[in-house]
């Protein structure tokens, strides 16, 4: 299988708690982006990657946020001391290029207890 | 006004109609489109991507109206498996960086 792979499917925690997420885009691409969905809307875009380099963050992505791609490949999502507003389907997504279609991965369900 | 604005629908189809829906954006600057559709608890998957006036592709049919700033689908001969969410997808910035999804619209197809 090649295409965007989302690590965990689902994740329940309880309020307070870290979570990570994991990301492994499509090897040749070199854009990675991160977004986040809640029931009734589309995706909200957070943040996303040239490679290693962070070029934009939404001001939705509280400093309880960071992502990371430390070697241009997969990327990582942590949300510290969740929130129950924090609730949502985390989807990260994968380009060729800043002007190619974006390819999805099945997402991370997050529920925050 | 929201950056990208679609009708939330649900718009129920008769299986073999034809229905179309616009998309709305504000930014002119905006070059290109695309349209995703998503099916319940699913990922986006792309549907259709469009850069100039236009693009066709079999049912469905995309076009573009840059004076009027929307985007419209139209899908002919309704199947039910087009049942879905569709959602509007525009690129806000020169680095073509982030993307602005709107919220879906849904379409009901119905035997």
């Amino acid at each position: 299988d090649t295409g965007v792979s989302q690590d965990p499917r689902h994740k329940i925690t309880k309020r307070g708690q870290n979570v990570t997420f994991r990301c492994d885009p499509i090897s040749e691409h070199n854009r990675l982006y991160w977004y986040r969905q809640t029931l009734g809307q589309g995706p909200e875009f957070l943040t996303y990657f040239q490679n290693e380099a962070q070029l934009e963050k939404s001001r939705l992505l509280s400093d309880r946020f960071s992502a990371e791609r430390p070697k241009g490949s997969f990327s990582t999502l942590e949300i510290q001391r969740t929130e129950q507003g924090d609730s949502a389907m985390y989807l990260c997504a994968s380009s060729l290029g800043p002007s190619n279609e974006q390819y999805f991965g099945p997402g991370t369900r997050l529920t925050v207890t | 006004r929201k950056e990208v604005e679609q009708d939330p629908g649900p718009f129920n189809v008769p299986e073999g109609a034809t229905v179309a829906f616009n998309c709305t954006y504000s930014n002119s600057a905006s070059q290109s489109f695309f349209w995703y559709r998503q099916d319940c608890r699913k990922e986006p998957k792309l549907l259709m991507s469009v850069y100039s006036s236009g693009n066709e592709d079999g049912r469905f049919t995309a076009q573009l109206n840059r004076a009027s700033q929307y985007i419209s689908l139209l899908i002919r001969d309704s199947k039910l498996s087009d049942s879905a969410t569709y959602l509007c997808v525009v690129p806000l910035t020169d680095s073509w960086g982030k993307f602005q999804f709107g919220a879906g619209t849904q379409v009901v197809v119905t035997p």
